[in-house]
Order: structure tokens, then C-alpha cells, then sequence
């Protein structure tokens, strides 16, 4: 069965302090693994798609990596504003229109 | 720039009473649309998807059915709600690449 699992489920760090967020997951054959951030009452907001093993992005302090069974999203140096929950979901091959989402980490960044 | 519309934003209704919730999308054609279910503490949950006008997947055998009577409208139904109807309803809009894109959400609280 397809399944993701996220860890921690709550982060809390001090502002400059950098840290990483996990995704585990099994899929039969991946298609894609997806973050998304969301604030407290807002749909989820789209963040990277990776697709392949070894696959890197980055957005502002934001990077994403991707392995054959993890992904991590590093924080680099957070500031408040990037308190939110982070939610990670994969596409399996064959499920086109299905994503398996964790249950999401809630990160704090305290000033 | 494509956009996504959701409302109302937040419903309260009474156990029994039916459901309306409708979501469009502008600034494309075709898309795929999907409803999602967010329960606290759980990860998002794919309640319906649609490749096309008229056409409809269920995902999750329940007490909602979903409709989409033109191109860029998506809307979930209930004849009567229950309880457990209670969530974060959120419509995502997705074109041929598999990054699925979500709408602001619903608060539907069932009392």
C-alpha cells in the first residue's frame, strides 16, 4: 500500500536556526513527491515537485532533496514567517490523478 | 494566471440538511479537478477527481457526490450530511503535468 510518512510531527526553532524536515514514503513505482506549505485556515500552497532520485530545488531558504525512499526539505536560517505546516505527497505511476499525502510537520520559527 | 475559487468559505449546517460547495477555476481550459477532505490530524483525503465535463471518479465510497456541469466548475454535494461530514474541504485544479494546485478551502462544521 502507498504511504507517506512525515517526521517530525512539530518543530519548533529559533529564527536563524536551520534545520530539516523528513518524508518517507512507499509507492509502487513514484511519478512525482510533492511539498506544500499551509497556513493555519488556507489551502495547501505549492511548493517543489521532485521526480527522480538525486533531484534538488530550491526557492528562497527553502531546498528540497529527493532519494529513493526520502525526501527532506531544508530550512536554511527561518524567520518567522515560514512557521507553517509543511505536507509532502507522492503520485505513484499507473494512480495519474491520486496523491498519498502525510499527515504534515507544524514548524514554528520563533524571533 | 490560472485561479482558483472556493465557497462559501466556511458552513455550518445541521445533521440531515443537504450540501452545496462549489469550486471554479479561471484562466484555463480542461483541467483536471479534484475534491480533498482535510480532518484534523489527518493527512488530505481524495474524495473525487474529473479528466472532464461529466465525468466523475469517486475515490472514497460515502455520503457525498461531486458533479461537474461545465468545464472549469467543480461542485460537492450531500443530499443529507452527517456528523462526520465535518472538515476542510479543498478543491485543487491540476493541467498535464501531475502538480496539483488547491483552492482557499471550506470550513464545513455539521452540527
Amino acid at each position: 500500500e502507498d504511504q507517506v510518512t512525515q517526521s517530525p510531527e512539530a518543530l519548533r526553532l529559533q529564527e536563524g536556526e536551520s534545520s530539516s524536515l523528513n518524508c518517507s514514503y512507499t509507492v509502487s513505482g513514484l511519478r512525482g513527491l510533492f511539498w506544500y506549505r499551509q497556513d493555519p485556515g488556507k489551502g495547501p500552497e505549492f511548493l517543489f515537485t521532485l521526480y527522480s532520485a538525486g533531484e534538488e530545488k530550491e526557492k528562497e531558504r527553502l531546498k528540497a532533496t529527493l532519494t529513493k525512499k526520502e525526501s527532506f526539505l531544508h530550512i536554511t536560517a527561518p524567520k518567522p514567517e515560514d512557521s507553517a505546516t509543511y505536507l509532502c505527497a507522492v503520485q505513484a505511476r499507473g494512480a495519474t490523478n491520486k496523491l498519498i499525502f502525510g499527515t504534515g510537520t507544524l514548524l514554528a520559527v520563533q524571533p | 494566471s490560472q485561479t482558483i475559487h472556493q465557497w462559501p468559505a466556511t458552513l455550518v449546517q445541521p445533521v440531515g440538511s443537504p450540501l452545496s460547495l462549489e469550486c471554479t477555476v479561471e484562466g484555463t481550459s480542461n483541467p483536471n479537478l479534484y475534491w480533498y477532505r482535510q480532518a484534523a490530524g489527518r493527512g488530505l483525503q481524495l474524495l473525487f477527481y474529473s479528466v472532464g465535463i461529466g465525468q466523475i471518479s469517486s475515490e472514497v465510497p460515502q455520503n457525498l457526490s461531486a458533479s461537474r456541469p461545465q468545464d472549469r466548475q467543480f461542485i460537492l454535494s450531500s443530499k443529507k450530511l452527517l456528523l462526520s461530514d465535518s472538515g476542510f474541504y479543498l478543491c485543487a485544479w491540476s493541467p498535464t503535468s501531475p502538480t496539483q494546485y488547491f483552492g482557499p478551502g471550506t470550513r464545513l462544521t455539521v452540527l
